[in-house]
C-alpha cells in the first residue's frame, strides 16, 4: 500500500526538543523530494519545510518561523524522513503532516498527522 | 515571501450550487499553485495542481484556471461531500505559502 506514516508526536515543555519519523511504503522514496506541513489547532495550513532527494544533495528549504531551530534530514535505506525539532514554542504546537513532494505532479500524498504540544 | 490572498473566507452553499473560490499572489507565480481539501481531523487532499489539472480520481465537478496571480477553484454541482475548508499553495518561491482557507458550508 503506498502510504505515509507519521510518528513521533508529544508533549513537551518549552525549550526541548523533539524529533518526529515519516516512514514511507509503496513507492520509490529515495526518487522523491518530501515536504512537512504544519497546522495549529483551529487553524491554516503551514508549509514547514523540504528536503531533496540525493540526486540534490540532500538539501533543504524551511519556513522562517523555523528556520536555524528545525532540521530534515531522511535515510532512504528505511525509506523514512524525519523532522528534528529543537528550542520549541508554544506557537510550535500542531498536528504535523509529511507528505510527497507537494510540487510535483506526481500523484499527491500525505501522512494522516501526528501531535506536537508544547506546553509546560 | 508570497503573500496568497485567499477569497472568500467563508461562505454558505446548497447542494447543487456552484461556488468560486478565488487566490491573489502578492507576486506573479506562472501556474505554481495547489488546491487542496481539507475535511475536519484529516489530512489534506489535493485537488488540482498547476492551477488548472485535475488530481486523478477527483470528480470532474471540480476545477481550477489561471495564472500569474489569479486564481480560481470551481466547484460545479456541489455535493454534500464536498463540505470542507479548501487551501491554495503556491510553490513558486521558499518559503512556499498557502491561503488563509476557505470554510464552504452548508446553507
Amino acid at each position: 500500500e503506498v502510504q505515509l506514516v507519521e510518528s513521533g508526536g508529544n508533549l513537551v515543555q518549552p525549550g526541548g526538543s523533539l524529533r518526529l519519523s515519516c516512514a514511507a511504503s509503496g513507492f520509490s522514496f529515495s526518487d522523491y523530494y518530501m515536504d512537512w506541513v504544519r497546522q495549529a489547532p483551529g487553524k491554516g495550513l503551514e508549509w514547514v519545510g523540504r528536503i531533496r532527494d540525493k540526486a540534490h544533495a540532500y538539501t533543504t528549504e524551511y519556513a522562517a518561523s523555523v528556520k536555524g531551530r528545525f532540521t530534515i534530514s531522511r535515510d532512504d535505506s528505511k525509506n523514512s524522513v524525519f523532522l528534528q525539532m529543537n528550542s520549541l514554542k508554544t506557537e510550535d504546537t500542531a498536528v504535523f503532516y509529511c507528505a510527497r513532494d507537494l510540487g510535483a505532479r506526481a500523484q499527491s500524498l500525505w501522512g494522516q498527522g501526528t501531535l506536537v504540544t508544547v506546553s509546560s | 515571501d508570497i503573500q496568497m490572498t485567499q477569497s472568500p473566507s467563508s461562505l454558505s452553499a446548497s447542494v447543487g450550487d456552484r461556488v468560486t473560490i478565488t487566490c491573489r499572489a502578492s507576486q506573479g507565480i506562472r501556474n505554481d499553485l495547489g488546491w487542496y481539501q481539507q475535511k475536519p481531523g484529516k489530512a489534506p487532499k489535493r485537488l488540482i495542481y498547476a492551477a488548472s489539472s485535475l488530481e486523478s480520481g477527483v470528480p470532474s465537478r471540480f476545477s481550477g484556471s489561471g495564472s500569474g496571480t489569479e486564481f480560481t477553484l470551481t466547484i460545479n454541482s456541489l455535493q454534500p461531500e464536498d463540505f470542507a475548508t479548501y487551501y491554495c499553495l503556491q510553490h513558486y518561491n521558499y518559503p512556499w505559502t498557502f491561503g488563509q482557507g476557505t470554510k464552504v458550508e452548508i446553507k
